[in-house]
Formats: structure tokens, sequence, C-alpha cells
């Protein structure tokens, strides 16, 4: 799986939009890109996932560059429950018998001030 | 309500004695998987299972044993704990698919081995 690359860290002030970059410039046509996210004390839980078109779900939405090489998770207004780190991760779309890994980079923690 | 339990929750225990951490899912997943994460080193796969039966070795294999007898359980055994097996643990299921993996985690293990 190709890598990704993310910032360490961001701030945002709640109720404010977030935009959390991604930089896979390695993709390949077969990736898929997803994101997770893991609160504070929990297990990683899933977020999004997209193939080339933008996609909006209830918690989050995906803008994917039109080269693939970046995409962007916007969450629309940050709450503090939504401090996390937030991690960005490709997976081949081929990739049925990879027993369900996931490569974890080390994501973005993502700070969210009242 | 759809979930993973890990049990338990924590546990410290001594080098040498053998434990089991318990996984369960309620989701009829074919697919479980055991993770550890380490600060800097982010998440790293255990083991894995395509389904009963059939299990196979992650990233970070070395020290652990894992069985699927049954669809819904997948416990992690070690057999002589060391210190550097003091980790946090989670457990994974999905159902199979091409690509797109929405994993479903457990609430995590931390296991301190003095």
């Amino acid at each position: 799986d190709a890598k990704t690359t993310q910032p360490n860290s961001m701030e945002s002030n709640e109720e404010e939009p977030v935009h959390l970059p991604c930089n896979h410039s390695t993709i390949s046509g077969t990736d898929y890109i997803h994101w997770y996210r893991q609160l504070p004390s929990q297990g990683p839980e899933y977020v999004i996932h997209g193939l080339t078109s933008n996609v909006n779900n209830r918690m989050a939405s995906l803008a994917i560059a039109e080269d693939r090489k970046s995409s962007t998770l916007i969450l629309h207004r940050a709450t503090l429950r939504d401090a996390a780190v937030y991690y960005c991760i490709l997976r081949d779309r081929g990739a049925y018998n990879q027993g369900g890994k996931l490569i974890f980079g080390q994501g973005t923690e993502l700070s969210v001030k009242p | 309500e759809a979930q993973v339990t890990q049990n338990p929750r924590y546990l410290i225990t001594v080098t040498g004695k053998k434990l089991t951490v318990t996984c369960s899912q309620n989701m009829n997943h074919e697919y479980m998987s055991w993770y550890r994460q380490d600060p800097g080193l982010g998440l790293r796969q255990i083991y894995y299972s395509m389904n009963v039966e059939v299990t196979d070795k992650g990233d970070v294999p070395e020290g652990y044993k894992v069985s699927r007898k049954e669809k819904r359980n997948f416990p992690l055994i070690l057999e002589s704990p060391s210190p550097n097996q003091t980790s946090l643990y989670f457990c994974a299921s999905s159902l199979p698919g091409l690509g797109v993996f929405e994993q479903y985690f457990g609430p995590g293990t931390r296991l301190t081995v003095t």
C-alpha cells in the first residue's frame, strides 16, 4: 500500500470547519482512501472512504484532488468531541486476502478549543 | 448494538504467566484482527483471521497465539508474556470486501508485564 503524509498536529476552534490534509503522491489507480480517527482512550473508528469522487456522510466530507495525489477530510463544525488523532490510510481495491490489515501512520492530532 | 468487546480492559501480570485476552463481535463478521499500539510505532497487526479455523500472522506475531473456533470469538494468547509485550491491544472485525474496509475496533486492553 502506498504511503501517506499528514501534519503531526492541528488546532481548531469549536463550531468552526476543520480541513485535515493528507498527501499520497504515490497512490495507485486502485487505492481507496480511508479515514479513521482515534478518540482518547478508545479504539480507532471508521470515518469515511472514497476512490475518486468527493464523498459526504453524517460524520464528515472527503474531498479528493483531481489527480488523487492528495485529499482533505472536512469536519463542517468541529465540536470538543472531535478532538482525536485522524489517520489517512490507503488500501488497494484488490486487497481482498490481506487479512483486513490497515496500515496506520502517525496521523494528525486535532485539538479543538472552546 | 453492533460492537466488539474485549476483556479484560486492564491487566497487570508478571513475566511468564500465561494469559488470554478475549475478543468477541456480534456483527457476524468474517474478518477479525489483533493489533498492538505502542508510542511512536502506531498500530501494528499481530494476527488475523479470515474465517473460522483460518488464521495467519500479521507483522508482529512473535510471542502470541490465536485461535478461531467460532465466528464471533478471536482470543489472543500470550503463553509466556515478557515486558516487551507491554502495550495497548485492539481487536477489530470487518466484513470482507474488495479494498473497502470499515473495520470495527474494540475498546482496547492495556497490558503491563512486569
